[in-house]
C-alpha cells in the first residue's frame, strides 16, 4: 500500500512569492495534518483537517492556509514568503479517531531566497 | 518554556551500549505520548507509544510517569542502525514534538 505522498519534493522560491504544497493521505485515511520543521528543531504543528473540516490550527500567521478536498487530499498554501519560511513541510495522515496516530510523508523541502 | 523538552545531545555510544533518553512535558492535559525516530533528511517514523505501565518492543523500552510529567526511552544493545534523532511527542489536540535527541552509535 502506498504511504503518504507529497509534492513537490523540493522547491526554491524567492521572498514575496506564493507556494502551494500538496499531500495525498494513505488510502482510507480521512485526516491530514501539516507540520513545519526547521533545521535543528522538531516539527511544529500548522493545521489539522478531518473530514474536510479544519480541526486545529497552530501558531502560524494568516499567510498560511490549507484545505482538504473530497478525496481527502490536502493543499498547504503560503503567501508572501519570507526567508524564515525555509523548512521541511511535512504532511501526516490519520485513519480517523484517535487522531494522534499519524503517519508522515517524506516532506517538501522549501528554500526561500 | 517549551511544551516538550529534550536534551538535544548528541549521545555518542559504542555498539552494544545501553542508552537512555529523557523528556519532560508541561501540559498535564496531554493524553498520549510517543517516541518517533527521524533519520537525517527523512520524515519522522513512529517508534512506539508510551504507557504508564511501560512498554517494550525488542531492545526498546518506553516509560511514562504522569506525576512527574516525564517520559523515557531506553535502548539496549545499541546497533549502528540506531543512529538517528529521537523525537519525544505529546498529544493533546495536536502532536507536540520536542526538539529531538541525536544518537550516534559508533563501532
Amino acid at each position: 500500500d502506498a504511504g503518504v505522498t507529497q509534492s513537490p519534493t523540493h522547491l526554491i522560491k524567492t521572498r514575496g512569492q506564493h507556494v502551494t504544497l500538496r499531500c495525498s493521505p494513505i488510502s482510507g485515511h480521512k485526516s491530514v495534518s501539516w507540520y513545519q520543521q526547521v533545521l535543528g528543531q522538531g516539527p511544529q504543528f500548522i493545521f489539522q483537517y478531518y473530514e474536510k473540516e479544519e480541526r486545529g490550527r497552530g501558531n502560524f500567521p494568516d499567510r498560511f492556509s490549507a484545505r482538504q478536498f473530497p478525496n481527502y487530499s490536502s493543499e498547504l498554501n503560503v503567501n508572501a514568503l519570507l526567508l524564515g519560511d525555509s523548512a521541511l513541510y511535512l504532511c501526516a495522515s490519520s485513519p480517523g479517531a484517535p487522531l494522534e496516530t499519524q503517519y508522515f510523508g517524506p516532506g517538501t523541502r522549501l528554500l526561500v531566497l | 518554556r517549551k511544551e516538550v523538552e529534550q536534551d538535544p545531545g548528541p549521545f555518542n555510544v559504542p555498539e552494544g551500549a545501553t542508552v537512555a533518553f529523557n523528556c519532560t512535558y508541561s501540559n498535564s492535559a496531554s493524553q498520549s505520548f510517543f517516541w518517533y525516530r527521524q533519520d537525517c533528511r527523512k520524515e519522522p517514523k513512529l517508534l512506539m507509544s508510551v504507557y504508564s505501565s511501560g512498554n517494550e518492543d525488542g531492545r526498546f523500552t518506553a516509560q511514562l510517569n504522569r506525576a512527574s510529567q516525564y517520559i523515557s526511552l531506553l535502548i539496549r544493545d545499541s546497533k549502528l542502525s540506531d543512529s538517528a534523532t529521537y523525537l519525544c511527542v505529546a498529544y493533546t489536540d495536536k502532536l507536540i514534538f520536542g526538539t529531538g535527541t541525536r544518537l550516534q552509535v559508533f563501532p
